[in-house]
């Protein structure tokens, strides 16, 4: 399976804005679903947004106010970017690639954004 | 309080067969395709269901999943302690224009 590489800034204090990156090196970026998902700690996986095959975005309505997804095609990276952060963003955020929807079969490593003062 | 709603927990031995139900409601499950995900601490997701029953290749045949109505169920028989994780079920919510997540349901091997 193909591998994605994230990276970001792992501490923030409350209302700086989260800026995370996914990147895939085998050249498939176009064409697929590029999604983020979060899991706090000691809790569940949460759906954050996604960029579709056609570009479009969609987001988890309760984030979409703070949430900006986009890509650069020609860079093959995926953006991630999350304003006014709060105690409640701490979460280990993961980016997915997949060929339809929710059929994430490629993820990055996964990273811990902590929000603390 | 997730929109897709699992058991906290279930276990099982080896070699048994244990199933986990993930319920929605119509603009969920009942319209949509049902995903499963198994979660190891310390990794990524990994898919293991999706299309209410399809299983992507390496994902070994005791993995079976179904929908019916508003529910969806993850069958694994053979059960091996590896497959002790968290499993997730996930769909496309049409009233929340978004995918929603159950609240996983954790797998112990006795």
């Amino acid at each position: 399976q193909v591998q994605l590489q994230q990276w970001g800034a792992g501490l923030l204090k409350p209302s700086e804005t989260l800026s995370l990156t996914c990147a895939v090196y085998d050249g498939s970026f176009s064409g697929y679903f590029w999604d983020w998902i979060r899991q706090p700690p000691g809790k569940g996986l949460e759906w954050i947004g996604e960029v579709n095959h056609s570009g479009g975005t969609s987001y988890n309505p309760s984030l979409k106010s703070r949430v900006t997804i986009s890509v650069d095609a020609s860079k093959n990276q995926l953006s991630l970017k999350v304003r006014s952060v709060t105690a409640a963003d701490t979460a280990v955020y993961y980016c997915a690639r997949g060929w339809q929807q929710l059929v994430l079969s490629s993820w990055g490593q996964g990273t811990l954004v902590t929000v603390s003062s | 309080q997730s929109v897709l709603t699992q058991a906290p927990s279930a276990s099982g031995t080896p070699g048994q067969r244990v199933t986990i139900s993930c319920s929605g409601s119509r603009s969920n499950i009942g319209s949509n395709f049902v995903y499963w995900y198994q979660h190891l601490p310390g990794t990524a997701p990994k898919l293991l269901i999706y299309r209410n029953s399809q299983r992507p290749s390496g994902v070994p045949d005791r993995f079976s999943a179904s929908k019916s109505g508003t529910s969806a169920s993850l069958a694994i028989s053979g059960l091996r302690s590896e497959d002790e994780a968290d499993y997730y079920c996930a769909a496309w919510d049409d009233s929340l224009s978004g995918v929603v997540f159950g609240g996983g349901t954790k797998l112990t091997v006795l």
